[in-house]
């Protein structure tokens, strides 16, 4: 079973703070995965990668950088938080058919 | 406009009843999985399929990807059933993107 972690799992911010959320996964995948999820809207894609360096844009991208760092590691940087990025965030692996979901961030910008 | 439309949006099930889950696709879509997010939010993979059928205990699904769709069927409902089930498929580019249903949210009473 794939494993991956996120940190934190909380996050409180003020509107125009940086924010950055960590996601590891322990199983070799190429690909990870940013997902937010929100009332009416589902699971939306935010940023993807298919290897460390590699970073492909998602759906939803407006106001969020990614970097992939290595195979294992990727995170989602907020640089300058507003309030409709209060949302909870999934990170996610795979390797172009399952892909296996972290517990998700819950992130509230103030 | 939505390329996965999933129904119904709410369902609650008497223990051992049981029930279908629709997606129906508005393009062609390669692959499929579905997922159950519990209470505590967690997204658990239940299937992944490229084509026809696959049965786990009381849960078993079928992917149509001739005719846009996708089942998942839910028998002798248990309590521990109840939770938010999305499906989310993958479109014909191969690029290991998902797109997410809005989700079923199922309630199992006793």
């Amino acid at each position: 079973e794939a494993a991956v972690t996120q940190s934190p799992r909380n996050k409180v911010t003020v509107t125009g703070g940086n924010v950055t959320l960590s996601c590891r996964q322990t199983n070799s995948h190429n690909y990870m995965y940013w997902y937010r999820q929100d009332t009416g809207h589902g699971l939306r894609l935010i940023h993807y990668s298919y290897g460390a360096g590699n970073l492909q844009i998602g759906d939803v991208p407006d106001g969020y950088k990614a970097t992939r760092t290595t195979q294992e590691d990727f995170f989602l940087l907020l640089e300058l938080a507003s309030p409709s990025q209060t949302s909870l965030y999934f990170c996610a692996s795979g390797n172009q058919d399952t892909q296996y979901f972290g517990p998700g961030t819950r992130l509230l910008v103030l | 406009g939505d390329q996965v439309e999933q129904s119904p949006s709410a369902l609650s099930l008497h223990e051992g009843t049981g029930s279908a889950l629709r997606c129906n696709f508005t393009t062609t879509m390669r692959a499929v999985q579905w997922f159950q997010q519990n209470s505590r939010g967690s997204l658990i993979n239940l299937f992944y399929l490229a084509s026809g059928t696959k049965e786990n205990g009381r849960l078993k699904s079928t992917f149509n990807s001739k005719e846009s769709y996708s089942t998942l069927h839910i028998r002798d409902a248990q309590l521990e059933d109840s939770g938010t089930y999305f499906c989310a498929a993958e479109g014909a580019g191969n690029t290991g993107k998902l797109i997410f249903g809005l989700g079923t949210t199922l309630q199992v009473q006793p």
